[in-house]
């Protein structure tokens, strides 16, 4: 019965490589997130879709490429990584039409960058 | 610009003492304020959120916030802590109708027993 999914939770991998990240939400939302924390622990927003229409796009590289195949999913590609790109990276969920509603996480993806 | 500030990135405290946790904010509209605890290796869990109906909030696992809009404060508190509330402290700040979340810093909390 897990809310919020994803795959895979560890990702290691060399630079120049391409990988991605999947996400799958089950609790109905119409809003999903990526966050990328860094080893500070510091979390920021990358994207965020919403009904699979992208409405928040922070400065990210275009290597990163999220993808929205339908609301309950949301997945993350990276092309030719690099080390900065080592983080934990969290999908969120939420309702966007009830207020301000909270977000609700998955458990992160350890990416590591060799 | 709107922005979180949490004053403190590490936090000790003894089991059973009062759990104080800062967190500023500044915003040019009447802000949506969250506490999130990030236990280790695990995703961010909602504690408490304001939205406008009550300054004084109470959380889960006996957490509580007060807004005090004359300070731009959101601090945290509990009364009595506890070994399992050992972890990572987010205060968060929303806008929009997009369902942007600036993120503080974090405060890690220390229990010591």
């Amino acid at each position: 019965d897990t809310a919020v999914s994803q795959t895979p939770k560890y990702l290691v991998t060399q630079m120049g490589n391409d990988k991605s990240i999947k996400c799958e939400q089950n609790l109905g939302h119409d809003t999903m997130y990526w966050y990328k924390q860094d080893s500070k622990k510091f979390l920021k927003i990358m994207f965020s879709y919403n009904n699979k229409e992208l409405i928040i796009n922070e400065t990210v590289p275009n290597r990163f490429s999220p993808k929205s195949p339908d609301k309950a999913h949301l997945n993350l590609h990276i092309n030719s990584l690099e080390l900065g790109d080592s983080a934990v990276y969290f999908c969120a969920s939420s309702y966007r039409d009830r207020g301000f509603d909270e977000q609700f996480f998955g458990p992160g993806t350890r990416l590591t960058v060799l | 610009a709107q922005s979180v500030t949490q004053l403190g990135s590490h936090v000790s405290v003894s089991e059973g003492a009062l759990v104080l946790l800062r967190c500023n904010y500044s915003s040019s509209v009447p802000p949506y304020l969250f506490w999130y605890v990030q236990y280790p290796n695990q995703g961010l869990q909602l504690l408490l959120k304001y939205t406008s109906a009550a300054t004084l909030v109470k959380g889960i696992n006996g957490f509580e916030a007060e807004f005090k809009k004359s300070e731009t404060s959101f601090h945290l508190t509990k009364p009595s802590a506890h070994m399992s509330d050992a972890a990572e402290y987010f205060c968060a700040l929303g806008r929009g109708g997009y369902q942007k979340v600036t993120f503080g810093t974090g405060t890690k909390l220390q229990v010591i027993p």
